[in-house]
């Protein structure tokens, strides 16, 4: 079946760790996108990658870092510089630049 | 600057009522307009989509939404409410820039009362 897979589901990390965040698609989707989910504020665009090697900054990409090495794989990494890690993170990918996003199931990051 | 604004951030209705969700967007061309539903824990999923044509669009679930121009509106309905619709509806908007990018409203949260 094809779709997005993101890993693990639950992650608890202490202050001070960096985290990375696992998403993977078989879609053969072009573009894939990170986003925030915090309760009451919508999801913000964290990063996003419409080609291999290549991503941008979104609205909120301070204390984050990507990479884009393979088409089918995006993983986040959460810095020990991000001042509020504990959030709902979701990825996303789209055929080329679509506009119409799929949605993996979300890693809730905990840090202590 | 593209904007998304749900008015109401939590809605509660009847089972087998009537429901409309209100999503206003700020664009100065036309828009690409989504609905996503995401239930607790879980990703988002497409409900429908409005990239031209008939205003009027049919969704999953029973789902439809209409595009007016005139207002900047897009607002979800479904003619009768099931309990397993009780969920979060998110409204986004692109279309700017080529990027692919979406604006999301801030979601507004459906409780079905039995």
């Amino acid at each position: 079946d094809g779709g997005i897979t993101q890993s693990p589901k639950y992650l608890f990390r202490k202050e001070g760790q960096n985290v990375t965040l696992s998403c993977e698609q078989n879609l053969n989707h072009d573009a894939m996108y990170w986003y925030r989910q915090d309760p009451g504020q919508g999801l913000r665009l964290i990063y996003y990658s419409q080609i291999v090697n290549d991503f941008q900054k979104g609205d909120i990409a301070e204390g984050y870092s990507v990479s884009r090495e393979k088409k089918e794989s995006f993983p986040l990494t959460v810095t020990s510089a991000q001042k509020n890690p504990t959030a709902f993170y979701l990825c996303a990918s789209s055929p080329d630049r679509s506009y119409e996003q799929y949605f993996g199931p979300g890693t809730r990051l905990t840090v202590t | 600057a593209q904007s998304v604004t749900q008015p109401d951030i939590h809605i509660t209705v009847s089972e087998g009522a009537s429901l409309e969700l209100r999503c206003n967007y700020s664009y100065g061309a036309t828009p690409y307009l989504f609905w996503y539903v995401q239930s607790p824990g879980q990703g988002l999923q497409l409900l429908l989509k409005y990239f031209s044509g008939d205003t009027l669009v049919q969704g999953i679930k029973g789902f439809e939404a209409e595009f007016k121009r005139s207002q900047s509106s897009f607002n979800l309905r479904k003619p009768s409410v099931h309990w397993s619709d009780a969920a979060e509806y998110f409204c986004a908007v692109g279309g700017s820039g080529n990027t692919g990018k979406l604006i999301f409203g801030q979601g507004t949260t459906l409780q079905v009362k039995p």
